[in-house]
């Protein structure tokens, strides 16, 4: 079983649309996560924690659930910018300087 | 704030040749830095973390003596690829944490090197 797993999608919306995205991870110790943005050919860029609370930025919006080790990311209003590969991320320690897992990512194509 | 820098964005190499990357935190202190290699359609794996002033700690199935970490100063740390071959071939990206913010896991990543062995 991978680490981090996320269907790869595509998936295909059109401009407006609310679309939600899921992720499992198998380490039932991980303690951050995170979600980033890559676009094509491009670095990660980080996109938003994930807290346990779940939170928002704008159209945005995170959770967590520990008990079944799943993250979503719901982004509302899609927008034709939102076009990327979205990678679930997790880093299995607490405190600083330790290792990120990422998953193969999920891509987005928002369309007119 | 936080920028990452890498040098070159793009080479294209003979087989047998080496290359070094080199990538710098440009406004920020960074004790660790790590290197990691992406495959067209699949997720970044993580090949070293570099650690300034001591080893580099190789992930599993990464050879140390093929890829050559230095981590010299708190704002630069190199990737060498020795005598690359074509399966080399890969986008390498480098991440960085800031010393002073070790209470957060973020890393901010370099713009990445693409590199081709031909």
């Amino acid at each position: 079983r991978k680490e981090v797993e996320q269907d790869p999608g595509p998936f295909n919306v059109p401009e407006g649309a609310t679309v939600a995205f899921n992720c499992t991870y198998s380490n039932s110790a991980s303690q951050s996560f995170f979600w980033y943005r890559q676009d094509c050919r491009k670095e990660p860029k980080l996109l938003m924690s994930v807290y346990s609370s779940g939170n928002e930025d704008g159209r945005f919006t995170a959770q967590l659930n520990r008990a079944s080790q799943y993250i979503s990311l719901l982004i509302r209003d899609s927008k034709l910018s939102d076009s990327a590969t979205y990678l679930c991320v997790v880093n299995p320690l607490t405190g600083g300087g330790n290792k990120l897992t990422f998953g193969t990512g999920t891509q987005l194509k928002v369309e007119l | 704030g936080a920028v990452v820098s890498q040098h070159p964005s793009r080479v294209i190499c003979k087989s047998g040749t080496s290359v070094k990357i080199e990538c710098r935190s440009l406004d920020f202190q960074a004790t660790t830095m790590f290197w990691y290699r992406q495959f067209p359609k699949q997720s970044l794996m993580l090949m070293a973390t570099s650690n300034e002033g001591s080893k580099a700690t190789y992930e599993q199935g990464v050879e140390k003596d093929k890829f050559l970490i230095n981590h010299a100063s708190l704002t630069l740390s190199t990737l060498t690829v020795t005598s690359a071959h074509p399966e080399d071939s890969s986008f390498y990206i480098c991440s960085a944490r800031d010393r002073w913010k070790s209470s957060y896991n973020e890393q901010f990543f370099g713009p990445g090197t693409r590199l081709t062995v031909l």
